[in-house]
C-alpha cells in the first residue's frame, strides 16, 4: 500500500518568514495530493490540493509543488502570521471513480513567532 | 450545525467494555471514513465506506467493527477496549465530484483506563 513520508515533524518560524513542509509518496499510481490544517480541538481541514497532472498550484500565501519523477510534494506558506500555527498533514490517495482512500503523512508541528 | 457531527467528543471507558462512537453528515456524501490520530503516528485508516452496503477495512481495523446505518450515519464500535485504543478518533467524508476534499468531524477522544 501507499506509504508517505512527511519532514519536518516540528517546524519553527518567524513572523513573516516562509515555511517549507516536504513529503514523499511511494505508490506512483497516487494521482490526488492534498494538504490539511489542523487546529487545537478540531478536525484536519482542508486547506489546499494538487493532482498529478499538475505541477503547481497556488491560493493567496499557500501554495503546492508536485514531483511526479521524484514522487515528492512541498507545501509552501509565505509571509507566516501567528494564525498559520497549527499542525499541517499531507496526504496522497489514488483517485479512482469507484472510490479513494488518503494515506497521510505523520504530520508537522508549525509555530509562527510573533 | 456541523457537516459533520461526531458523538460523544470526550469518553473515559474500562478497559473490556463495548463503546461506540457515532457519527452523522448532512453533506449528502456516499463515502465515509473512520480515522485514528495517534501522537507522531498521523492519521489511519480504520474502516470506510464508499455507500450504505460496501463496508471495507483499512490498515488498523483489527479489534474495531461499523455499521452504515444509513447514507448519513456511519458508527464505529470497539468491541472489548483496550489501553491502546486510547487516541483521538475521526470521521470524514468524501463527495464524488473531483474538486470535493474530505470533510473532517471535531473529533472524539477516547481514552481506555
Amino acid at each position: 500500500g501507499e506509504n508517505v513520508e512527511q519532514h519536518p515533524s516540528t517546524l519553527s518560524v518567524q513572523e513573516g518568514d516562509s515555511a517549507v513542509i516536504k513529503c514523499t509518496y511511494s505508490d506512483s499510481a497516487s494521482n490526488y495530493f492534498p494538504w490539511y490544517k489542523q487546529e487545537l480541538g478540531k478536525g484536519p481541514q482542508l486547506i489546499i490540493d494538487i493532482r498529478s497532472n499538475v505541477g503547481e498550484k497556488k491560493d493567496q500565501r499557500i501554495a503546492v509543488t508536485l514531483n511526479k519523477t521524484a514522487k515528492h510534494f512541498s507545501l509552501h506558506i509565505t509571509e507566516t502570521q501567528p494564525e498559520d500555527s497549527a499542525v499541517y498533514f499531507c496526504a496522497a490517495s489514488i483517485s479512482r471513480s469507484s472510490g479513494d482512500k488518503l494515506t497521510f503523512g505523520t504530520g508537522t508541528r508549525l509555530a509562527v513567532r510573533p | 450545525d456541523a457537516d459533520v457531527t461526531q458523538t460523544p467528543r470526550n469518553r473515559i471507558t474500562k478497559t473490556g467494555k463495548r463503546i461506540m462512537l457515532e457519527c452523522s453528515q448532512t453533506k449528502g456524501h456516499d463515502r465515509m471514513y473512520w480515522y485514528r490520530q495517534d501522537p507522531g503516528l498521523g492519521l489511519r485508516l480504520i474502516y470506510y465506506s464508499f455507500d450504505v452496503k460496501d463496508i471495507n477495512k483499512g490498515e488498523i481495523s483489527d479489534g474495531y467493527s461499523v455499521s452504515r446505518q444509513a447514507q448519513a450515519k456511519f458508527s464505529l464500535s470497539l468491541e472489548s477496549a483496550i489501553p491502546n485504543q486510547t487516541a483521538l478518533y475521526f470521521c470524514a467524508t468524501r463527495g464524488t465530484g473531483r474538486e470535493n476534499g474530505y470533510t473532517f468531524g471535531s473529533g472524539t477522544r477516547l481514552t481506555v483506563v
